[in-house]
């Protein structure tokens, strides 16, 4: 089973700045990692596959990158609405699916 | 527009049963592989099932398998997943969740707690 682990646990950020998320495979994934917001009370949704893609409808200030064991997530210019929990996901090696135990962004 | 309904989330006692639906519209259902994903209160994202898209392959995680089963009824665009032997640790809002590897579309959860 591959582990993802992301980092930090809690990042705190100003609106206006640039947030870094990262996320770690135990194993290479290539490039089959997703990434989702949460937000408290709702479901998740999808905001990157393929490692960099944006899925529909998510604004271009949210962008990914990396391939085989570290990806980055990264909200250029972070907005109000963009403080939630982010999960990446790696779909590489399944089953079973397996999710980063998530990073909350919080407003500083 | 794509919608995801759950339903049939309660409160049942540990070695109980339930049957969890997902009611689906806007998208060609049985062209899709659909995905159950569970969260724990307070914890993060579990994925337990996967279905492919005319029901011929089943994948379950290792913490239900010979427990839980997941099926389609295609010709009514709905997603199932019978629990059985429900443990105090499946306690969780369990969503169905449109695609195979990532997902595209989630529903709102269903809320199951096992409890005495």
């Amino acid at each position: 089973e591959v582990v993802m682990t992301q980092s930090p646990a809690t990042l705190s950020v100003s609106p206006g700045e640039r947030a870094t998320l990262s996320c770690r495979a135990s194993q290479s994934v290539s490039s089959n990692l997703a990434w989702y917001q949460q937000k408290p009370g709702q479901a998740p949704r999808l905001l990157i596959y393929d490692a960099s893609t944006r899925a529909t409808g998510i604004p271009a200030r949210f962008s990914g990158i990396g391939s085989g064991t570290e990806f980055t997530l990264t909200i250029s210019s972070l907005q109000s609405e963009d403080f939630a929990v982010y999960y990446c996901q790696q779909y590489n090696n399944w089953p079973p699916i397996t999710f980063g135990q998530g990073t909350r962004l919080e407003i500083k | 527009e794509v919608q995801l309904v759950e339903s049939g989330g309660d409160l049942v006692q540990p070695g109980g049963s339930l049957r969890l639906s997902c009611a689906t519209s806007g998208f060609t259902f049985n062209s899709y592989e659909m995905t159950w994903v569970r969260q724990a209160p307070g914890k993060g994202l579990e994925w337990i099932s996967y279905i492919s898209s005319i029901g011929s392959t089943k994948y379950y995680a290792d913490s239900v398998k010979g427990r839980f089963t997941i099926s389609r009824d295609n010709d009514k665009n709905s997603l199932h997943l019978q629990m059985h032997s429900l443990r105090a640790e499946d306690t969780a809002m369990y969503y169905c969740a449109r695609g195979g590897a990532y997902y595209w579309d989630w529903g709102q959860g269903t809320l199951v707690t096992v409890s005495s």
